[in-house]
């Protein structure tokens, strides 16, 4: 089975400060991989996903992330938040092979201060 | 725009009662799944189902079933609820099975069991 490590579940930054958000997943075979956000008050919805090709995957808002095989990351970046960024931000992880079940990490809870 | 709406955003039932928290989705999805999630806990799968009476177990199963008589509605049963049992519960929907499906999330329900 997939797991999913988040680090540093508390992230508070500065307005235009760069964001970088770890996750490593444990997983012998392909993957695919998912960063999801929750804003408050708001559904969780996707940011950007990576399954196959350009390993620099971009996603909405300005969000990209590097996906490394041979350190199991698949790194979310954002080089100058915004206050509106403010938000719960989880990755998971599918086989690439096999059904859509996910595999969460922890999350990551980011505030941005004006 | 797919919605995946949850028949409630705050619940309060007490210990011992029968809960039902039902899930629609107007997509046509083949898929849908129940999430609890918890503090620094990220998302855990309950159950999910990839087609109308069909259902799999998921990571916490234990105190837990579901229901999937109709392709757009998924209810998730708590048969006697404990206090262990309070958290916020997310449903989701998906179009195929395929592990690079993107997963639709619903508002959540808010449940608290006393």
């Amino acid at each position: 089975a997939q797991s999913v490590t988040q680090h540093n579940h508390h992230v508070i930054l500065s307005e235009a400060a760069s964001l970088e958000l770890g996750c490593n997943y444990s997983y012998g075979g392909t993957v695919n991989l998912f960063w999801y956000v929750q804003y408050p008050g708001q559904h969780l919805q996707l940011l950007l996903k990576y399954f196959s090709g350009d390993p620099l995957v971009k996603g909405i808002k300005g969000f990209e992330a590097e996906f490394i095989k041979s350190k199991f990351s698949f790194n979310l970046r954002k080089p100058s938040v915004q206050w509106s960024d403010t938000a719960e931000y989880f990755c998971a992880v599918t086989a690439y092979y096999g059904n859509n079940r996910l595999a969460f990490g922890k999350g990551n809870q980011v505030v941005v201060i004006p | 725009d797919v919605k995946v709406t949850q028949s409630s955003r705050y619940l309060v039932k007490r210990t011992g009662e029968k809960v039902f928290l039902e899930c629609v989705q107007d997509m046509d999805h083949e898929n849908m799944f129940w999430y609890r999630q918890d503090p620094g806990l990220g998302l855990r799968l309950i159950y999910f189902s990839y087609d109308v009476k069909m259902k799999e177990k998921g990571d916490i199963p234990e105190g837990y079933s579901v229901s999937r008589e109709k392709k757009e509605r998924f209810s998730l049963i708590l048969e006697s609820a404990s206090t262990n049992q309070t958290s916020m519960y997310l449903c989701a929907s998906s179009l195929g099975t395929a592990g690079q499906e993107t997963q639709y999330f619903g508002p959540g329900t808010r449940l608290l069991v006393l």
